[in-house]
């Protein structure tokens, strides 16, 4: 089946640790973006990009890297300067490199530093 | 940078009423789409917008983009059960930057 893969679910880590979010696709979309949900919040955009090797920042960049050395993969670390990073990460795609067509989400990788 | 804004917050209704939410963008946009999230889950797009004026039905759903291409609405005819969730609306951000920038979203809770 076709679609998007986010690992772990669910993400315990202590304050201070680096953690990877992992996403993967298989949908053959040239785009792929994270953002962020706090509770009873909107979605807020960390990074994301357009083609291979090439990403961009969004409105809450800091305290978070990302890669794409692969058009299925594009993942997200959660550095220790990110002040508050407890969340939910989701992680999307959408064909084409333009401003339309519908993103498809992840079902979301839910990280708690303790 | 651009926003966009949404309300209500959250609406509680009895099965059978309407529902109606509103969004708006401090930036005139290209398109606008409708995303619903059920408790605990993700995002899943309903609907893009492009035109001025444009009104699009999907059953008991009617999505109205604004003339001025700055407001949008959601009506839900009938609420049942299975609307429960939280309705985004998401707009293009900033141009030269091809991402969405979504609302805060309206939480809609229907009473059987």
């Amino acid at each position: 089946d076709g679609g998007i893969t986010q690992s772990p679910k669910y993400l315990f880590r202590k304050e201070g640790q680096n953690v990877t979010l992992s996403c993967e696709q298989n949908l053959n979309h040239d785009a792929m973006y994270w953002y962020r949900q706090d509770p009873g919040q909107g979605l807020r955009l960390i990074y994301y990009s357009q083609i291979v090797n090439d990403f961009q920042k969004g409105d809450i960049a800091e305290g978070y890297s990302v890669s794409r050395e692969k058009k299925e993969s594009f993942p997200l670390t959660v550095t220790s300067a990110q002040k508050n990073p407890t969340a939910f990460y989701l992680c999307a795609s959408r064909v084409g490199q333009g401003d339309t067509g519908e993103l498809f989400f992840g079902e979301g990788s839910r990280l708690t530093v303790l | 940078g651009q926003q966009v804004m949404q309300i209500p917050q959250y609406q509680h209704v009895q099965e059978g009423e309407d529902f109606t939410t509103y969004c708006n963008s401090s930036t005139t946009l290209s398109n606008i789409q409708w995303y619903k999230q059920r408790p605990g889950g993700h995002p899943v797009f309903l609907i893009q917008l492009v035109k001025s004026g444009e009104v699009k039905k999907q059953k008991r759903l009617t999505f109205q983009f604004g003339e001025a291409k700055k407001n949008s609405s959601l009506h839900i005819t009938a609420t049942q059960t299975t609307d429960v969730g939280t309705y985004f609306c998401a707009g293009p951000t900033a141009a030269g930057r091809r991402a969405l920038t979504f609302g805060s979203g309206t939480r809609l809770q229907v009473q059987p």
